[in-house]
């Protein structure tokens, strides 16, 4: 079956460091992989998606290539804000089958 | 993009009784809407797929008759959970595809998330 794996948290950087988290998957066929954010208090919103190998979303500053070969979307930014401490969830959608499989989410936390 | 609300944000019941939870699409009409149950430090996972006017689809292992659930209306589907049970106390979020009844489903809309405690 589908399965995402990602990154443990929590994660905590200062303001304007690189970040990394890390996501790979087992799947069937050709998943779509998005990566979901959860700021406090609110529901989860797609933040960056990608449907075929070789694809790169992009969003707020955020990007993560669709990597058949490795099997991974890993997320990464730049420099991070303050605003951007949230809990980030890699997913994966086989096929043409609408269900999402989600990893376990990662706790993001940016110190000013 | 689409606003899905959920009410009550937060329950705290006693072992045995039935709770309610409620799920609305407010500026678009949803014939889908997902059910979904997050425990802490676990990832979201799938319990049942609504459909307006039909029975709800439940995944492997989900018990329908504990947790039952109706889509009377394009923009209201409802989570109950029935006789609950401190095994119950989990974090319940629906969502909705962003075209309804399209194929793509290629972005779902989360609600804010209903959390359960049974004492």
């Amino acid at each position: 079956g589908n399965s995402v794996t990602q990154m443990e948290g929590p994660v905590t950087l200062s303001e304007e460091a690189f970040l990394t988290i890390n996501c790979t998957y087992t799947a069937t066929g050709y998943p779509s992989l998005f990566w979901y954010v959860q700021y406090p208090g609110e529901g989860l919103q797609l933040l960056l998606k990608a449907t075929k190998a070789d694809d790169k979303g992009s969003n707020k500053g955020f990007e993560a290539t669709y990597r058949k070969e490795t099997t991974s979307f890993h997320l990464e930014k730049g420099s991070v804000q303050v605003s951007d401490s949230a809990v980030y969830f890699c997913a994966l959608r086989g096929g043409s089958n609408y269900k999402l499989t989600f990893g376990k989410g990662t706790l993001l936390t940016v110190n000013p | 993009g689409a606003v899905v609300s959920q009410h009550p944000s937060r329950v705290i019941c006693k072992s045995g009784t039935s709770v309610k939870i409620e799920c609305r699409s407010l500026d678009f009409q949803a014939t889908t809407m997902f059910w979904y149950r997050q425990f802490p430090k676990k990832s979201l996972m799938l319990m049942a797929t609504s459909n307006e006017g039909s029975k709800a689809t439940y995944e492997q292992g989900v018990e329908k008759d504990k947790f039952l659930i109706n889509h009377a209306s394009l923009t209201l589907s409802t989570l109950t959970v029935t006789s609950a049970h401190p095994e119950d106390s989990s974090f319940y979020i629906c969502s909705t595809p962003g075209l309804a009844g399209a194929g793509s489903y290629n972005e779902q809309f989360f609600g804010p998330g209903t959390r359960l405690t049974v004492l």
